[in-house]
């Protein structure tokens, strides 16, 4: 099974910060990641997916980037309604694996 | 729009069963494959189990494989999760969700609202 590592568990950050989430592979896993956010008591939502490419309705400030076992996810001038908790999911093989989320947390 | 209603939660004994359904609407059902994917409390994600569009191929995670079955009736666009020999350890909320996929990749673009399993004495 493909093992995802995320970091950090959690980061407290301002609005208007830039934040980066990574996630590692334990295998290579090409560009098959996704990033989802989420709200409490709400389900995930599809930000990002095969590494880079955005969810339709994705504002531009959210960014993904890597490939083979090294990954991130960028936040540029954080907004509010950005605190939400951020996970990872590998897409490559089965079973589908998601990290342990980040929580973004308003500084 | 995609919609994806789950029903069938709810509190049950260790040993038990529970049959989770997910009706769809606003997209080809037949199309697409369809998953299950749980979150205990405060925890992260699991994924469950996955069934393609035409229902040929299931993929289970280990953690449920012999206990759970996936199912979908294309002709009622619903898919579900019969759920056997429950343990305390599959108290989760589940969500249903639709998959996108490209070259073998699978991922979640549209999720249920989540039916909470409490399974516990």
């Amino acid at each position: 099974d493909v093992q995802l590592t995320q970091s950090p568990s959690s980061v407290s950050a301002s609005v208007g910060d830039r934040v980066t989430i990574t996630c590692r592979a334990s295998q290579d896993i090409s560009r098959w990641l996704a990033w989802y956010q989420q709200k409490p008591g709400k389900a995930p939502k599809l930000l990002i997916y095969a590494a880079s490419s955005f969810q339709s309705g994705v504002p531009s400030r959210f960014s993904g980037s890597g490939s083979g076992t090294d990954f991130t996810l960028t936040i540029t001038s954080l907004q509010p309604e950005d605190f939400a908790t951020y996970h990872c999911q590998q897409a490559n093989s089965f079973p589908i694996t998601f990290g342990r989320g980040t929580r973004l947390e308003i500084k | 729009e995609v919609q994806l209603l789950e029903s069938g939660g709810g509190l049950v004994q260790p040993g038990g069963s529970l049959r989770l359904s997910c009706a769809a609407s606003g997209f080809t059902f037949s199309s697409y494959g369809m998953s299950w994917v749980r979150q205990s409390p405060g925890k992260g994600l699991e994924w469950v189990s996955a069934i393609t569009g035409s229902a040929i191929s299931t993929n289970y995670a280990d953690s449920v494989k012999g206990r759970f079955t996936i199912s979908r009736d294309n002709s009622k666009n619903t898919v579900s999760l019969q759920m056997n020999s429950l343990r305390a350890e599959d108290t989760a909320v589940y969500y249903c969700a639709k998959e996108d996929s490209y070259e073998g990749a699978n991922w979640f673009d549209s999720w249920g609202q989540g039916t909470p399993v409490t399974v516990s004495s």
